[in-house]
């Protein structure tokens, strides 16, 4: 089955407002989670990410917050721009696979002016 | 400090043709990774590899071969092309050891398209 879920696929919001996207997973021994962001035509980057023995991180306008016992980590991003329009990817690893990273399918975030 | 990089950037191929893609990094990196993106399914794994001399299957490996060359290379070969591997090439690297897992660095792809 999916290791993990990423809600919505899509997503628009005008600027100046928050975004919020989820992850949802099943495996209770994973214990890091990174957000890529992957503008069109270029390479994902690490914008953020969270290790299971923290609830929450924040770097400026961007947070992550991670429920363990629910099972889900989203990220935050507050007073949105229009350079913030991009894919955004949620990734995990799992206890029994070192190294190895699993990714949603990613949310399509349009920032209008 | 270059980071991941990827050759070729664009490849066009006929059904049946071979080719190899070539990935390298200079950040000491001890795994390396190979994916797919296709739209709407995210990024799939191919083949990784966790440390040099080792490989192992990902999600989606059929129709693939891997080489990890040295520590700094690692380098996927199709060996009879076919239009369901057109598709977006990326490879990473990370410092993941032990039981700690760290952000994984992508070079820029190889737009890769199979006629």
């Amino acid at each position: 089955g999916e290791n993990v879920e990423q809600h919505p696929s899509t997503l628009s919001v005008q600027e100046g407002d928050s975004a919020v996207i989820k992850c949802t997973y099943s495996d209770s021994a994973s214990n890091y989670f990174p957000w890529y962001k992957q503008e069109l035509g270029k390479r994902p980057q690490l914008i953020i990410d969270i290790r299971s023995n923290v609830g929450e991180k924040k770097d400026q306008r961007i947070a992550v917050t991670l429920n363990k016992t629910a099972k889900h980590f989203s990220l935050h991003i507050t007073e949105t721009q229009p350079e913030d329009s991009a894919v955004y990817f949620c990734a995990l690893d799992r206890g029994s696979t070192l190294g190895r990273l699993y990714f949603g399918r990613g949310t399509q975030l349009t920032v209008w002016p | 400090n270059a980071g991941v990089t990827q050759t070729p950037k664009f490849q066009v191929l006929k059904t049946g043709q071979s080719m190899t893609l070539q990935c390298a990094q200079d950040m000491n990196h001890n795994s390396m990774y190979w994916y797919r993106q296709d739209p709407g399914m995210g990024l799939r794994l191919i083949y990784y590899s966790a440390s040099e001399g080792t490989t192992d299957k990902g999600e989606v490996p059929n129709g693939y071969n891997v080489s990890r060359l040295n520590k700094r290379e690692f380098s996927l070969r199709l060996e009879s092309a076919a239009p369901s591997q057109t598709s977006v090439y990326f490879c990473a690297s990370s410092e993941a050891t032990g039981s700690y897992n760290q952000p994984q660095h992508f070079g820029d792809g190889t737009r890769l398209s199979i006629l």
